[in-house]
């Protein structure tokens, strides 16, 4: 079936530091992928997206390229800040499937000063 | 714009007591509705969804059932807890449109379970 998989978490970086979360897929047809994230003690915000190959989804400062040829999304910022302490979740969704997203795990996010 | 409200945001509840958590979409028509769970220290769960009144779909078997009364309102209920119902509850809505189309969470009700 359809999966994501995430860097399993935590991941602790100092402010200013560079980001990489690390995201996988498998699907049988051609996804269009996702980048929630979830604050504490609240519900999911979608961060970015990209549906289609070498498409490039970028939203405060955050960004990932899917590559169809590594079937992979991975999440890079270039200098974290406290604030972006969260926990980040990977998703897709498929042609045809229901407009249902199919979450990875999630990473959580510890930046400190 | 569009809004989602869910309620309650927290909830402590006795293993055998009923559940009923609500979701409230406003600025759309005709959307399609999710639930989702967030048990923890796992991932997301998609429980349920709807693409109309009174059309339910169950992903997962489970003790709890789902119902669309209203155009923009999914409820989330259990006749009796389990304490493995203890967990992070999400709604969702998204565009009622055939793409794909991102969904849009509420803030979600964190059950527990005793």
């Amino acid at each position: 079936g359809d999966s994501v998989t995430q860097m399993e978490g935590p991941v602790t970086l100092s402010e200013e530091a560079f980001l990489t979360i690390n995201c996988t897929y498998t699907a049988t047809g051609y996804p269009s992928l996702f980048w929630y994230v979830q604050y504490p003690g609240e519900g999911l915000q979608l961060l970015l997206k990209a549906t289609k190959a070498d498409d490039k989804g970028s939203n405060k400062g955050f960004e990932a390229t899917y590559r169809k040829e590594t079937t992979s999304f991975h999440l890079e910022k270039g200098s974290v800040q406290v604030s972006d302490s969260a926990v980040y979740f990977c998703a897709l969704i498929l042609t045809g499937g229901g407009n249902k997203l199919t979450f990875g795990t999630g990473t959580q996010l510890k930046v400190e000063l | 714009s569009q809004t989602i409200h869910q309620w309650p945001a927290t909830l402590v509840q006795p293993v055998g007591s009923p559940l009923s958590l609500e979701c409230t979409v406003e600025g759309t028509s005709n959307p399609n509705l999710y639930w989702y769970r967030q048990a923890a220290g796992r991932g997301l769960q998609l429980l349920f969804y709807s693409v109309g009144i009174g059309q339910i779909s169950s992903e997962v078997p489970q003790n709890l059932s789902a119902s669309r009364p209203q155009d923009r309102q999914f409820i989330l209920s259990s006749k009796k807890l389990l304490l493995s119902d203890s967990g992070f509850y999400l709604c969702a809505w998204s565009p009622p449109i055939q793409g794909l189309s991102p969904l849009h969470f509420g803030n979600g009700t964190r059950l527990t379970v005793t």
